[in-house]
């Protein structure tokens, strides 16, 4: 099973800050990475796949980027409704799908 | 606009059974495969379950197997997940979501409490 490590846990930022946030794959999992965000008492929305391809009506602040083991997202000029908790999920060898713990973005 | 709308949760004993269903449209439901993904109160996203479109190709997490079963009904663009056995710790919201590998579409969610 490949273990997927967030960190860090919480992130207190500013809006119109730049966050990184940052993903650790016990193994090579390529680019079959995805990011998700995940508002309270919603379902999570997928941002990014292949490690750095938007979803659709993603808004361009976000970005994700890595290879193999190491993954970031970025968020640019951080907006109010960016405060969440942000998954990231591997997809390169499964079963099992596993998902990081994730980070949260809260308002400092 | 696709839609995923879970049913079926609800409060069960430990050791007891659940069928969770999910109602889908918006898209050809026969395209896409489909899964079963869960989130314990306060906790992260686990995988459930996994089912192809039309092959039948079925996986579980390590977690559940054995004891619960997906299924779907293409005639009734429908997903299922039969829960038998429950434990405290399938406590969670169980969220129906569409596609492979990563997940463009979820439900909003089902709570099932085992207690």
């Amino acid at each position: 099973e490949i273990v997927m490590t967030q960190s860090p846990a919480t992130l207190s930022v500013s809006p119109g800050e730049t966050v990184t946030l940052s993903c650790r794959a016990s193994q090579s999992v390529t680019v079959n990475l995805a990011w998700y965000q995940q508002k309270p008492g919603q379902a999570p929305r997928l941002l990014i796949f292949s490690a750095s391809t938007r979803a659709t009506g993603i808004p361009a602040r976000f970005s994700g980027s890595g290879f193999g083991t190491e993954f970031t997202l970025t968020i640019s000029s951080l907006q109010s409704e960016d405060f969440a908790v942000y998954y990231c999920q591997q997809y390169n060898a499964w079963p099992p799908l596993t998902f990081g713990g994730g980070t949260k973005v809260d308002i400092k | 606009e696709v839609q995923l709308v879970e049913s079926g949760g609800g409060l069960v004993k430990p050791g007891g059974s659940l069928r969770l269903s999910c109602a889908a449209s918006g898209f050809i439901f026969t395209n896409y495969n489909m899964n079963w993904v869960r989130q314990a109160p306060g906790k992260g996203l686990e995988w459930v379950a996994s089912m192809t479109s039309t092959t039948g190709y079925i996986y579980y997490a390590d977690s559940v197997k054995g004891r619960f079963t997906i299924s779907r009904d293409n005639a009734k663009n429908s997903l299922f997940l039969q829960m038998n056995s429950l434990r405290a710790e399938d406590t969670a919201v169980y969220y129906c979501v569409r596609d492979w590998n990563f997940f463009g579409y979820w439900g909003q969610g089902t709570l099932v409490t085992v207690s």
